[in-house]
C-alpha cells in the first residue's frame, strides 16, 4: 500500500515551453502533497506544500507564477513549469501524506520522480 | 533553507563491512528520518525515530535519535551490493507540519 505514482518519468522540452508534472497517490488519499527538486548529487529542497482544495504553500525563494501547482482532487496534485530554461532541468519529486493519518509523525510516501530536461 | 549536516559525503566499502554516518544539526528535531535513495528513484524510508535516545533496528539497520535531539546516526552492519545508493537523513519539527529537512546526503559504494 501507500504507493506514489509520477507521470512522466521522463520529459524533454524546448525552452520557452511548459511542462506538467503529474503525482498520484494509487492507493490512498492524500490531503498534503509536497513538490521538491533535486539537482545532481544534491539533496532534495522542498519546493511547495501543496494542499488539497487550497492553494499551495511555496518556500521561500520559489515563483509561485513559475512553477504552478494544482491539488484538484485527494489523489492529484500536479506541478506545471512553465516558460520553461535549461535552467529549470532537474529531478522532481513529490511525496503525499495519508490523509486523516493521526500519528505524531505524518509519514511522506515519495513519487519516483520525474526527470526534466530543458533544451 | 537549512540543511542538516550529514557526513561523510561518500563511502567506499568493502562488501561485508559495517557502516556509519550521522547527522548534526544547530536546532533540535522531534523526529529523525533516514532515507535511501536509489538511482533516478524516489527515498525510501528506512528507519522514524520519535524520541530523543531512541534506538531502533530495521534487519542490518540502527539509527539512534541523540539526547539533545540535534543528531541522529545510521549504521549499516556486514554491507552487501545492493546497500550501495545515497543516504539521506531528514529531520522534522513539531510545529512544521509535514515539512522534512534534508541532510546533504551519503553516497555509499560496496565493492564486492
Amino acid at each position: 500500500g501507500a504507493v506514489v505514482s509520477q507521470h512522466p518519468s521522463r520529459v524533454i522540452c524546448k525552452s520557452g515551453t511548459s511542462v506538467k508534472i503529474e503525482c498520484r497517490s494509487l492507493d490512498f488519499q492524500a490531503t498534503t502533497m509536497f513538490w521538491y527538486r533535486q539537482f545532481p548529487k544534491q539533496s532534495l529542497m522542498l519546493m511547495a506544500t501543496s494542499n488539497e482544495g487550497s492553494k499551495a504553500t511555496y518556500e521561500q525563494g520559489v515563483e509561485k507564477d513559475k512553477f504552478l501547482i494544482n491539488h484538484a482532487s485527494l489523489t492529484l496534485s500536479t506541478l506545471t513549469v512553465t516558460s520553461a530554461h535549461p535552467e529549470d532541468s532537474s529531478f522532481y519529486i513529490c511525496s503525499a501524506i495519508l490523509a486523516g493519518d493521526k500519528s505524531s509523525y505524518n509519514e511522506q510516501f515519495f513519487g519516483p520522480g520525474t526527470r526534466l530536461t530543458v533544451l | 533553507g537549512q540543511q542538516l549536516n550529514q557526513s561523510p559525503q561518500s563511502m567506499f566499502i568493502q562488501e561485508g563491512e559495517d557502516v556509519s554516518m550521522n547527522c548534526t544539526s544547530s536546532s533540535i528535531f522531534n523526529t529523525w528520518l533516514w532515507y535511501k535513495q536509489d538511482p533516478g528513484e524516489g527515498p525510501v524510508l528506512l528507519i522514524a525515530l520519535y524520541k530523543a535516545g531512541e534506538l531502533t533496528s530495521n534487519g542490518r539497520l540502527t539509527a539512534q535519535f541523540g539526547i539533545t535531539r540535534k543528531d541522529s546516526f545510521l549504521n549499516i552492519s556486514a554491507s552487501i551490493p545492493s546497500d550501495v545508493g545515497i543516504y539521506f537523513c531528514a529531520g522534522l519539527r513539531g510545529t512544521s507540519y509535514g515539512k522534512l529537512t534534508f541532510g546533504q546526503g551519503t553516497i555509499l559504494t560496496v565493492h564486492p
